[in-house]
């Protein structure tokens, strides 16, 4: 079973910031916390991940709370090609990319004119 | 730089028929996940590759088996097909040295008729 909690949908105005939240409360001290989203009919790309710190890159931002047991995905200025089902993710990271993915329900972003 | 292609794109199979999906990873990748998706649902983890063997598996039938060719490209087979193994089929490849991160395909959209 998935270990991520998402809120089925969410909407936000192009041009804004889009806020993802994820709760994970039975994250372990080793886990980290990985964003992917699934553009339809396309496989799931991967956006960012974290383990307790802040992270930023090119596509998005990832805040991690204190005790680790929610996060938010921020994409800062949201377009209409962001509009897809966003995926929370937590597992180990190991040397070898070994292991799967589980994967939740996800969110399924809209981006509205 | 190829990233992950898989083919066929689109297949149509008749209840009980047998059938192949084929995955040749990104350059620099070798290990193959395969996963099943089906209509408004995450991904589901069906087993991972790697070095020409199944490494991990997961809650599937031995109606689904794979295999790793030693150009690290991989098959997904399904006999005896129901109507329910209707899905996308997604394919990712990573490395098992070096830096982290999993690429897919866009996958294999199998209908059972």
């Amino acid at each position: 079973d998935a270990k991520t909690t998402q809120p089925t949908s969410m909407d936000c105005a192009e041009g804004r910031a889009a806020n993802l939240p994820c709760n994970h409360s039975t994250i372990s001290g080793n886990e980290y916390v990985y964003w992917y989203r699934q553009i339809h009919s396309q496989g799931p790309q991967y956006i960012i991940h974290g383990l307790k710190n802040n992270e930023t890159n090119e596509m998005a931002s990832l805040i991690i709370t204190e005790d680790r047991k929610s996060s938010t995905l921020i994409l800062p200025h949201a377009t209409l090609r962001d509009t897809a089902v966003y995926y929370c993710i937590v597992r180990v990271e190991r040397s070898g990319n070994t292991g799967k993915l589980i994967f939740g329900q996800g969110t399924t972003l809209q981006v509205k004119p | 730089d190829a990233g992950v292609t898989q083919s066929p794109t689109h297949l149509i199979k008749t209840r009980g028929q047998q059938v192949t999906l084929r995955c040749s990873p990104k350059s620099g990748h070798d290990t193959v996940s395969w996963y099943q998706q089906a209509l408004g649902q995450g991904p589901q983890f069906i087993f991972q590759y790697y070095e020409e063997e199944e490494r991990q598996r997961g809650n599937f039938p031995d109606r689904f088996s794979g295999h790793q060719f030693p150009n690290y490209s991989s098959e997904l087979n399904v006999n005896a097909l129901l109507l329910g193994d209707s899905a996308l089929y997604l394919c990712a490849s990573s490395s098992s040295h070096g830096s982290w991160g999993y690429t897919f395909g866009s996958g294999t959209r199998l209908t059972v008729v």
